[in-house]
């Protein structure tokens, strides 16, 4: 079974300009949810999405959105990029049955860099 | 939510066991106890998890205190392939796919 696929893998951006991730999960799973690592704050959760819809989100501004398709694959999306939003970010899927979620499976993330 | 407590670092000896401590003293009934590691250059990966009881898998063992305060994972035979941040996760699995990580214990293993 193939893992959580992230693109790209690493991205340069400049200050203002926007930026759109991509995850692909496990075959199956309906659950991602995104985090974001830096080295002064660790990592954070963000958000999740299941079954098309936000279940939860993280302490971030505005600037900071996603959604996911039908097929389970999830899109975040940061506009007026921050020098600040550079980092790591990580997605991870995971299989819901009857609300109970077990592991969560992490991709390699995307390593974003704002100049 | 509920905070974990861990020590910063800790080193080992290959093929010994490592005995990795956590204390989450504001620990609530339906909170569940996780643990993750992330080797270098990678994202996060699963270890394994409990509520109440010592748990066993091929990667590890969770013992969980009586009180479920504090927990510890154990590594059996460290290989230097563990060398890695493991983090001590309290889930109350109402809360879905959200993991709030702490700053974990940055695990080396000497050869």
């Amino acid at each position: 079974k193939a893992g959580v696929t992230q693109t790209p893998r690493y991205l340069i951006k400049t200050r203002g300009q926007q930026v759109t991730l991509s995850c692909s999960p496990i075959s199956g799973h309906r659950s991602v949810s995104w985090y974001q690592q830096t080295p002064g704050q660790g990592l954070q959760f963000l958000f999740e999405y299941f079954s098309e819809t936000q279940r939860n989100k993280g302490n971030f501004p505005g600037r900071f959105s996603g959604r996911q398709f039908s097929n389970s694959r999830s899109e975040m999306n940061v506009s007026t990029l921050e020098l600040g939003d550079s980092a790591l970010y990580l997605c991870a899927s995971s299989l819901l049955a009857g609300g109970i979620s077990y592991e969560q499976y992490f991709g390699p993330g995307t390593r974003l860099t704002v100049t | 939510d509920a905070k974990t407590t861990q020590p910063n670092s800790m080193e080992s000896n290959e093929e010994e066991p490592v005995h990795l401590p956590c204390n989450h003293s504001t620990i609530s009934g339906t909170d569940y106890i996780h643990w993750y590691r992330q080797l270098p250059s990678q994202g996060p990966e699963y270890v394994i998890h409990g509520l109440t009881s010592n748990v066993n898998n091929r990667m590890a063992s969770l013992a969980i205190a009586e009180d479920r305060k504090s927990s510890t994972l154990i590594l059996h035979r460290a290989t230097l392939r563990d060398a890695a941040v493991y983090y001590c996760i309290l889930r109350d699995d109402n809360q879905g796919g959200k993991l709030i990580f702490g700053q974990g214990t940055e695990l080396s293993v000497k050869p």
